[in-house]
């Protein structure tokens, strides 16, 4: 029973595509988060939802979509792919404010060509 | 704007060895502290935490240390072992707001 599923693992693309990556967790938690983490391994926070509701959303260009349809599923849209984009996209899931700190998905692996 | 800034990026230790990972941050309201640990190809892990009214918090060979007053906490592992290779990450919370700043990271590698 994975706790933080993402889907699909791995992603090759060329650019100008636009690619979806879904996420959902079935740990009951009311927050969920996009990270994405560079070559270097620096983890950034992308998006982070409770509850459905949008409650952060940093500096991340305006080809970066999430959508929440209910509170155990954060799904990520990107439109136009640069080669920039490449990366490791990390969905997790914690109770509100991030107590007991967070659970990781197993990453999707983004390559852009 | 908070940021959390960790140490060393880069750690080899011989098999039995201690290992220190240190972290300072910067907002003065950040009350929890996780650790993660993010071993190669995988997610990180959370592996330990600690709160703002306890100073230390120790779990089998691994523990965790907070000076609040230097804004200050670390990671100390005793006799490590080649599992214990991956990359550590620090982070700082503040539980009134919804984000958690990650540290840099820190390799860690254990020779046997």
């Amino acid at each position: 029973d994975t706790a933080v599923s993402q889907t699909p693992k791995y992603l090759v693309t060329q650019m100008g595509n636009d690619k979806s990556i879904k996420c959902e967790q079935n740990l009951g938690h009311d927050t969920m988060y996009w990270y994405k983490q560079d070559s270097k391994k620096f983890l950034k926070i992308m998006f982070s939802y409770n509850n459905k509701e949008l409650i952060i959303n940093e500096t991340v260009p305006n080809r970066f979509s999430p959508k929440s349809p209910d509170k155990a599923h954060l799904n990520l849209h990107i439109n136009s792919l640069e080669l920039g984009d490449s990366a490791v996209y990390f969905c997790a899931s914690s109770q509100p404010r991030g107590l007991d700190g967070y659970t990781f998905g197993s990453g999707t692996r983004l390559t852009v060509v | 704007g908070e940021n959390v800034e960790q140490h060393p990026s880069t750690l080899s230790v011989q098999e039995g060895d201690s290992a220190v990972i240190k972290c300072t941050y910067s907002d003065s309201a950040s009350n929890y502290f996780p650790w993660y640990k993010q071993e190669l190809g995988k997610r990180p892990q959370l592996i330990i935490d600690i709160r703002s009214n306890v100073g230390e918090k120790k779990d089998q060979r691994i523990a965790v240390t907070l000076n609040k007053t230097a804004k200050h906490f670390s990671l100390h592992i005793t006799e490590t072992q080649p599992e214990d290779s991956a990359v550590y990450f620090c982070a700082a919370i503040n539980t009134g707001g919804f984000k958690t700043i990650f540290g840099a990271g820190t390799r860690l590698f254990v020779k046997a």
